[in-house]
Parts: C-alpha cells; structure tokens; sequence
C-alpha cells in the first residue's frame, strides 16, 4: 500500500530565508503527487499536483516542487517565506492505476520567525 | 464558484450520543469525499460517492458510522453512538472528475467528544 513520509513534523524559518519541506512517498508505480496547504482556522487547500510532464511544478504562493521518481520524492521549496506562509503542509499521493484515494502524509507545520 | 460547504464547524457532544455532520459539494460534482483527521495523525480516506451510490467505503471504521447522499446531492456522516475516539477534524471533498487529480475540500467539521 502507498505511504507518504514527511520527514519533519515542525520547520521554523526566518522570514525571507528559504525553505524546503521534505516527502518521500512509497512506491515507485505511476503515481500522482500533491501538496495541501492549511491556514489556520481554514480548510485543505491544492498548493500544486504533479500529474505528469515536466517534474518541477510550480503552485500558488510561490511555491515549487519537484517531482524525482528514482528517489520517490517531491519536495516544497519556496525561495523567500512571508509570514502569512505560517500554515500545515501536506504531501499526498494518488495511485493513477487505482481508485480515487488520495494519501496523506503527517503533515509539517511551518513556523515563520519575524 | 461556491466552494465545498460543511457544517457544523465544531461540534462538541458526550460520549454515546448522536452527532450528524454535513457536507455541501460543489455544484455539479458528482464525486464527494471524506476524510478524518484524528488529533496528531494522518488525514484518512473514509469514503468515496458517485452521485448517491457509494463507490468505496473502505475507510469506515466501524458501524457507528453512517454516510448518505440521497439524491447525489448533499451528504451527511452520522456517528451514532459516539466515542471518545471519534474526536478529530471531519473533512469533506468533491470534484468533477476522477479525485486522483485532486479535489477541492471544504473547512472541515471538529468534531470533540468528551
């Protein structure tokens, strides 16, 4: 079964420095890959999916990641953060040869330091 | 567009009643959605609708829970009785196509048992 690996629970970021949020997901078979954004106090939001094409997605915000199918990743990155980027940030995956789950990771929260 | 509506937006009852949570998808999504989130854990799969028929309910945990979309519109998910583990956030999704491409999530429903 498809799993998704977040490996860090909490990130703390400067504002302004850079920063990338890691996942790993299980399995190298045709996939679809997301990231889910929550604000606070609001509900799942799309940031970007990788569904096929080129493997650098670039989503709302400002936000890119990137799909590397020999390591099974697709990790966030986003230049520069705004503090208005303090939120949970989730991995998922979807089995494209399968039915309509999609799999979530922990999530990562990221904390923006003024 | 409107977007994914849920109510309530928190709920709390003591254990062995009856809550009833509902979800409003998008306006011609056939396919609807829900997920749990227990505190700390991964956002789960509960169950799958197209239209009224339930398409994949493999994540329902146990009897207790009780999903309908009569008319393939609205949905409701009743916990009957009620258990302390059922407290986490409810969340519910619809989409147009095939979900594996992603949905579009409503706010969620807290739901704390006590």
């Amino acid at each position: 079964a498809q799993s998704v690996t977040q490996l860090d629970s909490q990130v703390p970021v400067f504002e302004e420095a850079p920063v990338e949020l890691r996942c790993n997901y299980s399995s190298s078979v045709s996939v679809y890959l997301f990231w889910y954004v929550q604000y606070p106090n609001q509900g799942l939001q799309l940031l970007l999916k990788y569904l096929s094409g080129s493997t650098l997605v670039k989503g709302i915000n400002g936000f890119e990641a990137e799909f590397n199918k020999s390591q099974t990743s697709f990790h966030l990155r986003k230049p520069s953060v705004h503090i208005s980027d303090t939120a949970e940030y989730f991995c998922a995956v979807s089995d494209m040869n399968r039915d309509d789950k999609i799999i979530f990771g922990k999530g990562t929260r990221l904390h923006i330091l003024p | 567009e409107a977007g994914v509506t849920q109510f309530p937006s928190h709920s709390v009852i003591e254990k062995g009643q009856t809550v009833t949570l509902r979800c409003d998808p998008i306006s011609g999504h056939d396919n609807l959605y829900w997920y749990r989130r227990v505190m700390g854990k991964e956002i789960k799969f509960l169950l799958h609708f197209v239209k009224e028929s339930k398409q994949d309910e493999s994540g329902m945990p146990n009897n207790r829970f009780l999903a309908e979309r009569t008319g393939g519109t609205y949905s409701t998910l009743k916990v009957q009785p009620a258990e302390l583990e059922d407290s986490g956030v409810y969340f519910c999704a619809s989409s147009r196509e095939r979900g594996l491409y992603g949905y579009t999530f409503g706010s969620g429903t807290r739901l704390t048992v006590v």
